[in-house]
């Protein structure tokens, strides 16, 4: 019940289009969604995160659609660009519980 | 502001051994988490430190221990060094314990375990 699965593994996309993560989870105790940019190298960063009583979520390019009933939420880049390219991470959290339970991550490579 | 900084970048021991790895926070945060990132996995959630004390733990072994100092620096210690002890260890800082405050994450430290 504490496990976050996260799809593609790996996504490419021409420059200018739409990436799409998705991500799943089981435990409906879980009330904070954030999403992580890791670039090589580098620690993730926070890129946007959603609570359920919302159901989108948009920072400039980037929106979170969350589907509480389904227990799904997923990551939306807009006009995707090559300085995109990096690795996503989903994560989860709540129930009294101060960790995050993080996906697996999902290689977005952009097209030029 | 540095940010989050770790030392050090590298490192590489044999099993059995023993390694500290150092983190330093954010200005003006005082709680620390820490992560262990295998090789194209997600992070696992190691513990937290928060006014000097582990608040929180993760499914790790007692081989793994920390300390937070009065500064909010803190030190991660792996002992009896495993095969399975190489991976990323990623720290990072906050301003309390909440989940939902913002954490901000250093660059790591890569462990190689021969």
């Amino acid at each position: 019940q504490q496990q976050v699965k996260q799809s593609p593994q790996s996504l490419i996309v021409q420059k200018g289009g739409i990436s799409i993560i998705n991500c799943a989870y089981e435990n409906t105790a879980f009330d904070y969604f954030p999403w992580y940019q890791q670039f090589p190298g580098k620690g993730p960063a926070l890129l946007i995160a959603i609570r359920p009583d919302v159901s989108e979520k948009k920072e400039g390019r980037f929106t979170i659609s969350f589907n509480k009933s389904a227990k799904q939420f997923s990551l939306h880049i807009m006009d995707s660009q090559p300085g995109d390219s990096a690795t996503y991470f989903c994560a989860a959290s709540g129930d009294s519980n101060y960790q995050l339970i993080w996906g697996a991550g999902t290689k977005l490579i952009i097209k030029p | 502001d540095a940010g989050v900084t770790q030392s050090p970048t590298h490192l590489i021991k044999t099993r059995g051994q023993q390694v500290t790895l150092r983190c330093s926070p954010k200005s003006g945060h005082d709680t620390v988490s820490w992560y262990q990132q295998a090789l194209g996995q997600g992070p696992q959630f190691i513990f937290q430190y928060y006014e000097e004390e582990e608040r929180q733990r993760g499914n790790f072994p007692d081989r793994f221990s920390g300390h937070q100092f009065p500064n909010y620096s803190s030190e991660l210690n792996v002992n009896a060094l495993l095969l399975g002890d190489s991976a990323l260890y990623l720290c990072a800082s906050s301003w309390g314990y909440w989940v939902y405050n913002e954490q901000f994450f250093g660059p790591g430290t890569r462990l190689t375990v021969l």
